[in-house]
């Protein structure tokens, strides 16, 4: 049972556009989501998060919207670099849970 | 600040041996977990330790699969009898807290175990 989904699996946008992810949950138990980056043959790397209390969160070229009513989470990157052409993972968790739930990526290719 | 390392990076193993795979979380962080990342899916939580202690073992298999996270060294993740299904990558994580706070978990390169 996939309870956080990227329906994306690529996206191809041109350097200096904008890039939007998108992710879904099913537990509203959740109130807590983040994204990771990960190349090829390395782990996941902590990109940003957000707690359920707030509908965004920015960091540099980096934005998080979360929509608690939708059960939706996007991540905007403005303006995109090639160095950021990478897969991106939305994971969610809960305050009193173990563990991260992970979606199953989405792969990023920024043209230059 | 070294991150969290695991080893080896690439494994190879034939059907029937025993597997381990070794991680070391951050410094300062006593909480490790550890995930399998089958191919074209999402990172799957397995088991979730403290030093000593294993706290939530809910994703892992019932058979041939354990763990460990002794009190000196690193965490272990040890799989009896491979089988060509336990191919995939499997990443370590830490981090300073763990469940009643926000925090992030940091992960390791991952080792790429393939069964032969």
């Amino acid at each position: 049972d996939q309870q956080v989904k990227q329906n994306s699996p690529s996206l191809s946008v041109q350097e200096g556009r904008i890039s939007i992810l998108n992710c879904d949950y099913t537990n509203s138990m959740f109130d807590y989501f983040l994204w990771y980056k990960k190349y090829p043959a390395e782990g996941p790397t902590f990109l940003i998060s957000i707690s359920s209390i707030k509908d965004k969160n920015e960091d540099g070229r980096f934005t998080v919207f979360l929509n608690k009513s939708a059960k939706h989470l996007s991540l905007h990157i403005v303006p995109s670099q090639p160095g950021d052409s990478a897969v991106y993972f939305c994971a969610a968790s809960s305050l009193t849970g173990n563990q991260f739930y992970f979606g199953t990526g989405t792969s990023l290719t920024v043209i230059p | 600040n070294a991150g969290v390392m695991q080893n080896p990076r690439h494994l190879v193993r034939r059907r029937g041996q025993e597997a381990r795979l070794r991680c070391s979380p951050m410094k300062g962080h006593s909480h490790v977990y550890w995930y399998r990342q089958l191919p074209e899916e999402g990172l799957k939580f397995m088991v979730y330790l403290q030093k000593e202690n294993i706290i939530d073992e809910s994703g892992m298999p019932k058979e041939r699969f354990s763990a460990e996270f002794p009190k000196e060294g690193p965490s272990i993740l040890r799989i009896q009898q491979v089988v060509r299904g336990d191919s995939a990558a499997y990443f370590c994580a830490s981090s300073p807290q763990g469940s009643g706070t926000y925090n992030e978990q940091f992960f390791g390169p991952g080792t790429r175990l393939t069964v032969l």
